[in-house]
């Protein structure tokens, strides 16, 4: 089956307009996940979905980050009033349950990515 | 400590031979242990999981666990220039708070193999 999806693949923006990044997950997938990855660097935790709710947004940056998901379906990664520091590669991931006890059931499948750049 | 550690290397070796990278864990309570790989620009893609000590292989890859140590390997055998990647660890645990598993991951080692 078809892989975890993310658009755009490149974005963008000015400094202080607003983005959104969407992904979708591998059908099936009951948990989706947002990371960060700025150039060089490692990977940063940003939410996690469970279904349509959140139980872990600690890794998002300040409050102009939200995120949504629709169900078991599409999620959005919003950013408002983008600053330059926000510019990275943010990549989805999607896996069959959550994170729970050791499990092949929780093991997570990237997609290929949204590269923002701010300017 | 940090909670995932790796050598970021590069870990540099010839064709044929083995590359073994090494990733170190602070939380006892870890459960679940994986190995990405991440070609310069592209997404992590995995490769291996491994939740029981001992050695687990796949093909050419062997992830070896030894959670007494806080230990997790990943060799690769026969290496051939297209292993050349940075190599993710990754470590599930449950986080301060105890109500959420998170998964947190290495900074990664280089691997660069040498025709």
């Amino acid at each position: 089956g078809a892989g975890v999806s993310q658009s755009p693949s490149n974005k963008v923006t000015e400094k202080g307009k607003d983005v959104e990044l969407r992904c979708d997950p591998i059908s099936g997938h009951t948990a989706l996940y947002w990371y960060r990855q700025r150039l060089g660097q490692g990977l940063e935790f940003l939410i996690y979905f469970q279904g349509n709710s959140a139980p872990d947004k600690s890794g998002l940056p300040s409050d102009r980050f939200s995120a949504e998901r629709t169900g078991e379906s599409v999620s959005t990664l919003t950013i408002q009033r983008t600053q330059q520091e926000d510019s990275a590669v943010y990549l989805c991931a999607s896996s069959l349950v959550g994170l729970a006890g050791p499990s092949s059931y929780n093991e997570q499948f990237f997609g290929p990515g949204t590269r923002l750049t701010v300017l | 400590q940090k909670e995932v550690e790796q050598n970021s290397g590069p870990l540099s070796v010839p064709e044929g031979a083995i590359a073994s990278l090494n990733c170190t864990y602070s939380d006892r309570g870890s459960q679940s242990f994986f190995w990405y790989r991440q070609y310069s620009g592209k997404s992590p893609e995995l490769i291996m999981s491994i939740y029981s000590n001992g050695d687990k292989e796949d093909g050419r890859f062997t992830a070896q666990l030894n959670k007494a140590s806080q230990y997790v390997s990943l060799l690769i055998r026969d290496s051939q220039p297209s292993d050349s990647a940075t190599y993710l660890c990754a470590v599930n645990r449950r986080d301060s708070g105890g109500s959420n598993y998170k998964l947190t991951f290495g900074k990664g080692t280089l691997l660069t193999v040498n025709p």
